[in-house]
């Protein structure tokens, strides 16, 4: 099975800040990487999938790229509503859609 | 508006059975893969179980692989888990989720699993 590893698992940031969090498959996934955001207690939504396209309704401050094995999500100057838990997932495997651990992204 | 509702969820004890229901509305469901995720608490998403839109395949999770039973009611519009001799690692909250262009693009709110004695 495809694992997927994210980094980092917790990250502080500030309003205003960029950040980025890596995703890395351990085989080549060409560019089936889809990135979900979670807050507390709600379902995850999908921000980004095929690596960098934006899903209907998501800000442009989110934006993703990677090919192969190494993917990032980047989201320019943070919004209050940006801080919660990120997650990639790998969508190469037909229907075996396995998920990195996670980043959650708290206020600095 | 797409609508997906988990129901079945609950207390049950080690070595037990649940059958978790999703009931799906606002698009046509016999077009379309689903899928199972579970998130334990305080953990992680984990993806369980997915299956195409005719019911005929269907995929697992190591972690459930001969324990859970994905399939399909597409008369019903009505995703099911069958979910066998569970663990209290099998703790979580489940999610149906619609698949779309290979990423789940719509989950339901989830149902609790609690595996307990």
């Amino acid at each position: 099975d495809i694992q997927m590893t994210q980094s980092p698992s917790s990250l502080s940031a500030s309003i205003g800040d960029r950040v980025t969090i890596t995703c890395r498959a351990s085989q080549s996934i060409s560019r089936s990487l889809n990135w979900y955001q979670q807050k507390p207690g709600k379902a995850p939504t999908v921000l980004i999938y095929a690596a960098s396209t934006l899903e209907s309704g998501v800000p442009s401050r989110f934006s993703g790229s990677g090919s192969g094995t190494d993917f990032t999500l980047t989201i320019t100057s943070l919004e209050p509503e940006d801080f919660a838990t990120y997650y990639c997932q790998q969508s190469h495997s037909t229907l075996v859609y396995t998920f990195g651990q996670g980043t959650k992204l708290e206020i600095q | 508006e797409v609508q997906l509702l988990e129901s079945g969820g609950g207390l049950v004890q080690p070595g037990g059975s649940l059958r978790l229901s999703c009931a799906a509305s606002g698009f046509t469901f016999r077009t379309y893969a689903m899928s199972w995720v579970r998130q334990a608490p305080g953990k992680g998403l984990e993806w369980v179980s997915g299956i195409g839109s005719s019911g005929a395949t269907t995929y697992y999770a190591d972690s459930v692989k001969g324990r859970f039973t994905i399939s399909r009611d597409n008369s019903n519009n009505t995703l099911f888990l069958q979910m066998n001799s569970l663990r209290a690692e099998d703790t979580a909250v489940y999610y149906c989720a619609k698949v779309t262009s290979y990423y789940c693009d719509s989950w339901g709110q989830g149902t609790q699993v609690t595996v307990s004695s």
